[in-house]
């Protein structure tokens, strides 16, 4: 079983559109969680970081976590052109070797005008 | 504040051949980690170091050798290159309260 599961989409949303971006995991010892914004040939840039239940805003994200559920979700309200990427979830769990990240494969999403 | 530098950012190698990847962070950063990315594979983590001195596998070390030389700098080094070992090479940094940095990438052919 894999770290972390997300739908590789592609994931279209018309311009102004609400897209969501979700993301499951395996570890229930996973205890913060992160939403990256990858363009095509760059690196992955970070968007949001959740660590407690529930909801987090941030501008035109909002990240949702549900440890229960083991789940991660992004939305991204009022999608434009720009937000075309792809999305990767990453986790991150303590070790005793050290901290590490563990990522999915990423959600493409092209949002059109 | 140049982040997490890596290079080369391209590199072409004929199998058999080895090349080093430098990678160096200016946040002092405990973590360091080099990640391969393939399409449709996402981010795999090769080797990372917990701290300066210490180095650990990751998911994928098979072909590959790491150094952390000190705080600053996680080097990656392929002994004899394969053309499965064509991918793009992500070095990262973290502490323990941040999330991972990135540097550019190094975009690896083998022939």
């Amino acid at each position: 079983q894999k770290e972390v599961e997300q739908n590789s989409g592609p994931l279209s949303v018309p311009e102004g559109a609400i897209a969501s971006l979700n993301c499951t995991y395996s570890d229930r010892g996973s205890q913060s969680f992160f939403w990256y914004r990858q363009y095509s040939g760059k690196s992955p840039e970070l968007i949001m970081f959740i660590y407690s239940n529930g909801d987090k805003e941030d501008g035109r994200f909002t990240a949702q976590l549900n440890k229960a559920s083991q789940y991660v979700s992004l939305l991204i309200r009022d999608s434009q052109p720009s937000d075309s990427a792809t999305y990767l979830c990453a986790v991150w769990r303590l070790r005793n070797t050290g901290n590490q990240f563990y990522f999915g494969t990423g959600t493409s999403l092209t949002v059109i005008p | 504040n140049a982040g997490v530098t890596q290079t080369p950012k391209f590199q072409v190698l004929k199998t058999g051949q080895s090349m080093t990847l430098q990678c160096a962070q200016d946040m002092n950063h405990n973590s360091m980690y080099w990640y391969r990315q393939d399409p449709g594979m996402g981010l795999r983590l090769i080797y990372y170091s917990a701290s300066e001195g210490t180095t650990d596998k990751g998911e994928v070390p098979n072909g590959y050798n790491v150094s952390r030389l000190n705080k600053r700098e996680f080097s990656l080094r392929l002994e004899s290159a394969a053309p499965s070992q064509t991918s793009v090479y992500f070095c990262a940094s973290s502490d323990w309260t941040s999330e991972a940095f990135f540097g550019q990438g190094t975009r690896l052919t083998v022939v």
